[in-house]
């Protein structure tokens, strides 16, 4: 079955704990991306990734990392995690200019208290 | 300044009627737009799109509309059905920008 497998679903940590959220797409994708969802913004991306090594930033970088060493997976990182960064975090993945739009992965619910 | 917009958070609707949920953008560069269905506890799912290029694209029941001049787009369910119950992002597109409208949440009453 295609998809995007996000690890893991839940996730309470504290103030500064390093975090990583994973994610993989069997699809054979070229573009990943990471969004955060939030009441009344929707969802914003945080960065994205073109292909093997390329990545960029989306509208909401800040206090976050990712690495796209494989194609198929695209983890996120939060190096100290803040309560502000308390949300719900989808990864999706698409074909490069294919327009068919994402596939998302089924969320991760991160809280730092 | 949001590009994207969903001015209601929400819209309800009796089953078997017509749901409009309606969707403005700012920007001119967008050049296709798409919109998404989540329920809750699940990822974004594509729903339907529409290229700039034209004005109305329907797939079963649901049809979506563009005005380009007036930086418009609708998605129009019809009927509309219980399991239509959930949250509808209208996303745009240009380039590797790819920009969500904050949703907006249907539900449908038997």
């Amino acid at each position: 079955e295609a998809q995007v497998t996000q690890n893991p679903r839940y996730l309470i940590t504290v103030t500064g704990k390093k975090l990583t959220v994973t994610c993989s797409q069997n699809m054979n994708h070229e573009y990943m991306s990471w969004y955060r969802q939030d009441p009344g913004l929707g969802l914003r991306q945080i960065y994205y990734s073109m292909n093997v090594e390329v990545t960029d930033k989306g509208d909401v970088p800040e206090g976050y990392k990712v690495s796209r060493k494989e194609k198929r997976n695209f983890p996120l990182i939060l190096e100290s995690p803040s309560p502000n960064q308390t949300s719900l975090y989808f990864c999706a993945s698409s074909n490069v200019g294919a327009n068919y739009g994402y596939t998302f992965g089924s969320g991760t619910r991160l809280t730092v208290v | 300044d949001q590009q994207v917009k969903q001015n209601s958070p929400s819209l309800s609707v009796q089953e078997g009627r017509i749901s409009i949920l309606n969707c403005d953008y700012t920007n001119s560069m967008f050049d296709y737009f798409l919109w998404y269905k989540k329920y809750p506890a699940e990822g974004p799912t594509f729903l339907i799109s529409i290229s700039s290029i034209k004005d109305k694209n329907e797939d079963g029941r649901f049809t979506v509309f563009l005005n380009k001049s007036a930086k418009h787009l609708s998605l129009h369910i019809v009927p509309s059905q219980p399991g239509d119950s959930a949250v509808y992002f209208c996303a745009a597109t240009y380039g590797q920008n790819f920009v969500f409208g904050p949703g907006t949440r249907l539900s449908v009453l038997p």
